[in-house]
């Protein structure tokens, strides 16, 4: 069946330290999105990309870094820049000219601070 | 960005109530989804709606691009409604043709 996967479903990182989270499509879509979920906040884009080798900040990318070498993965780093990273973190994908359709979802990464 | 307002933020329910869940947007859309995470964080899409009424079961939506606004209906609630609901629209002024804006979402709790 066609998705997305991400992994860990839970991390935890100690201050300081940088992690990864991982996120795989097999839908055959150009465009990946990471948000990050905090409470009452909504969903809010950290990165995106349209097309391999290419992406763009969104609304609060600092603190964070994410690559686009396969067109299938498009991995998060969490830096130790980033000074509040507990959150649960969101993958998604769509097709590049889909006017939002076809719009789907992972089933997320919950990252704590300890 | 477009600025997308759900109310209410929360919602306590009977099972076997109705309810109606709105959605404001501050500029034209090309395209607005209801979507429904549920208490895992799974993400799923309900209706593609940029204008009109749609009906899913016991679920209709309604929007009216005109107005900026679009509705959510609920009808006969079951506890298996519970969760976070999202609305997200497409700007069509934004410069990534498929980024989504979140509203902050209604928090459903239906108890039996």
């Amino acid at each position: 069946d066609g998705g997305i996967t991400q992994s860990p479903k839970y991390l935890f990182r100690k201050e300081g330290q940088n992690v990864t989270l991982s996120c795989e499509q097999n839908l055959n879509h150009d465009a990946m999105y990471w948000y990050r979920q905090d409470p009452g906040q909504g969903l809010r884009l950290i990165y995106y990309s349209q097309i391999v080798n290419d992406f763009q900040k969104g609304d609060i990318a600092e603190g964070y870094s994410v690559s686009r070498e396969k067109k299938e993965s498009f991995p998060l780093t969490v830096t130790s820049a980033q000074k509040n990273p507990t959150a649960f973190y969101l993958c998604a994908s769509s097709p590049r000219t889909s006017r939002g359709y076809g719009y789907t979802f992972g089933s997320g990464t919950r990252l704590t601070v300890v | 960005g477009i600025q997308v307002e759900q109310s209410p933020p929360d919602l306590i329910l009977q099972e076997g109530a109705n309810s109606t869940l709105r959605c404001n947007f501050s500029d034209s859309v090309n395209n607005l989804q209801w979507f429904h995470q549920n208490p895992w964080g799974q993400l799923i899409n309900l209706f593609y709606i940029p204008s009109g009424t749609k009906q899913n079961g016991r679920l209709s939506a309604t929007t009216v691009a005109t107005e900026r606004y679009s509705l959510l209906y609920i009808s006969s609630s079951q506890t298996t409604d519970s969760g976070v609901y999202f609305c997200a629209v497409l700007n069509p002024r934004g410069s990534t043709l498929g980024r989504l804006y979140f509203g902050r979402g209604t928090q459903l709790t239906v108890w039996p």
